[in-house]
C-alpha cells in the first residue's frame, strides 16, 4: 500500500514562529502536494512539486513556502506564521501515468496545525 | 472560471444506490473527473477516476455524459460505513495544470 506519512499529526505554533511541515511518501512517486483544509472551503493547493527541487504555485501560496530535496520528501514552510494560517494541512502525492500525470492521488493523515 | 459544483448533503438508507452529481460546466478538454471520499480526521482517499462514458471499479461506478459538464458518482448498496464527505475534483497535472475541488457533498447513511 501507497503511504504519504506527515511527522505530526497535531501542532501548536505561536505567531512569528518559522514552521516546518513534513511529508514523506514511499512509493517512488513524481508529484506531490500541499493542501489546506477549512471549514466551508473544501481543499485548496498551496504548492505542487512534479519533480525533485521543482515547484509550483497552486492557488493560495502566499506566506507559504516548500522544498524538495529529496523525491520521497515535500516539506512545507510556513515563514512566519499567523493566526489566519491555522488549519488542516494535508499532504499528498501522486504517479505519472504514461508520461501523464494524474490526479489520482494519495493523502497523508493531515496535521492539524494551530497558531496562537 | 472553472467550477465545480455538488450538492451539500444526501441522505439514504442501507442497502440503497446513492448517486451523487457533480457539475463542472467549463471543464477543459484534457480535464479528468476524480471523486474522493472523506472521513473525520482523515486524508481523502480516492474513489475512482474518468474521462468519459463510464468506469466501474469494486467500489463504484462514474458516469460522463457525453458532454462532459457534469459526472455522477454511483455507491451501490450502501452501508453505515459510508457516511462520510465526497469530494469531486476536476483537472490535470499538465503544463497548464488546474485542480479544481468541489465544497465536498455529505453523504449520512441511516439503518
Amino acid at each position: 500500500d501507497v503511504k504519504v506519512t506527515q511527522s505530526s499529526r497535531y501542532l501548536v505554533k505561536r505567531t512569528g514562529e518559522k514552521v516546518f511541515l513534513e511529508c514523506v511518501q514511499d512509493m517512488d512517486h513524481e508529484n506531490m502536494f500541499w493542501y489546506r483544509q477549512d471549514p466551508g472551503l473544501g481543499l485548496r493547493l498551496i504548492y505542487f512539486s512534479y519533480d525533485v527541487k521543482m515547484k509550483e504555485k497552486g492557488d493560495i501560496p502566499e506566506g507559504y513556502s516548500v522544498s524538495r530535496e529529496k523525491k520521497e520528501r515535500f516539506s512545507l514552510i510556513l515563514e512566519s506564521a499567523s493566526t489566519n494560517q491555522t488549519s488542516m494541512y494535508l499532504c499528498a502525492s501522486s504517479f505519472d501515468r504514461d508520461g501523464i500525470s494524474n490526479t489520482e492521488a494519495f493523502f497523508g493523515q493531515g496535521t492539524r496545525l494551530t497558531v496562537v | 472560471l472553472a467550477k465545480t459544483t455538488q450538492p451539500i448533503s444526501m441522505d439514504s438508507y442501507e442497502g440503497q444506490e446513492v448517486n451523487i452529481t457533480c457539475s463542472h460546466n467549463n471543464i477543459a478538454t484534457n480535464d479528468y473527473i476524480t471523486w474522493y471520499q472523506q472521513f473525520p480526521s482523515q486524508g481523502p482517499r480516492f474513489i475512482i477516476q474518468g474521462y468519459k462514458t463510464k468506469v466501474t471499479n469494486e467500489v463504484a461506478s462514474l458516469f460522463i455524459p457525453a458532454d462532459r459538464k457534469s459526472s455522477t458518482l454511483s455507491l451501490p448498496r450502501v452501508s453505515l460505513s459510508d457516511t462520510a464527505v465526497y469530494y469531486c475534483l476536476v483537472g490535470e497535472l499538465g503544463s497548464n495544470y488546474q485542480l479544481i475541488w468541489g465544497a465536498g457533498t455529505k453523504l449520512i447513511i441511516k439503518p
